[in-house]
């Protein structure tokens, strides 16, 4: 099982650029979740995908968007990148049970640096 | 809101002794409660959870016990090995699962 796959692992934009992350969940997982780790903080939640829908989200600008596809696999796409966007994006999976879901698992995550 | 709040690093001990990060949590419900690890490099490792009051996370020597009356889950550990070095992230996760993090606890262990 190889877990929760991202990619790219390491990235470089200019200010003002779009970027696109990629998640693959782990095997048998339908629900994906993305997290924000700025240096030296503790993860922020952005948004959670269920069922190719958003179904909550943090609290963080429309710059902010995502997709999940039939596959379960999911994006995260940042428009008008900020310098404050430089930061290590986590993706991570789970499983929905009954209204509940299993243990999340996270990937290696993606260092965005925005200069 | 929701919230966690644990003791600032860096945290440095000498290997084989007693660890204790303190980790206090603020929630509306009766949420679950986590501790991960994230070593150098990688991502976040699920290291142990509590889903209810007075329950006992255990995993790799370290511990943590789901305290209401005190709204607290301090992670300890006996006797540190230098590979215990790592970032440790106290988290709740509430009927919503969005999970919220601390600020993380970064630990060093000298040889």
């Amino acid at each position: 099982d190889a877990g929760v796959t991202q990619s790219p692992t390491h990235l470089i934009k200019t200010r003002g650029q779009q970027v696109t992350l990629r998640c693959s969940p782990k095997s048998g997982h339908d629900t994906v979740s993305w997290y924000q780790q700025a240096l030296g903080q503790g993860p922020q939640f952005i948004f959670q995908y269920y069922e190719e829908e958003e179904r909550q989200r943090g609290n963080f600008p429309d710059r902010f968007s995502g997709h999940q596809f039939p596959n379960y696999s999911s994006e995260l796409n940042v428009n008008a990148l900020l310098l404050g966007d430089s930061a290590l994006y986590l993706c991570a999976s789970s499983l929905e049970a009954g209204g509940l879901n299993t243990e999340a698992f996270f990937g290696q995550g993606t260092r965005l640096t925005v200069v | 809101g929701n919230s966690v709040t644990q003791m600032e690093g860096p945290v440095t001990l000498s290997e084989e002794a007693f660890l204790t990060i303190n980790c206090t949590y603020t929630a509306t419900g009766y949420p679950s409660l986590f501790w991960y690890v994230q070593y150098p490099g990688e991502g976040l490792q699920l290291l142990l959870k509590a889903t209810k009051a007075d329950d006992k996370g255990s995993n790799k020597g370290f511990e943590a016990t789901y305290r209401k009356e005190t709204t607290s889950f301090h992670l300890e550990k006996g006797s540190v090995q230098v590979s215990d070095s790592a970032v440790y992230f106290c988290a709740l996760s509430d009927w919503d699962d969005k999970i919220i993090f601390g600020k993380g606890t970064r630990l060093h262990i000298l040889p």
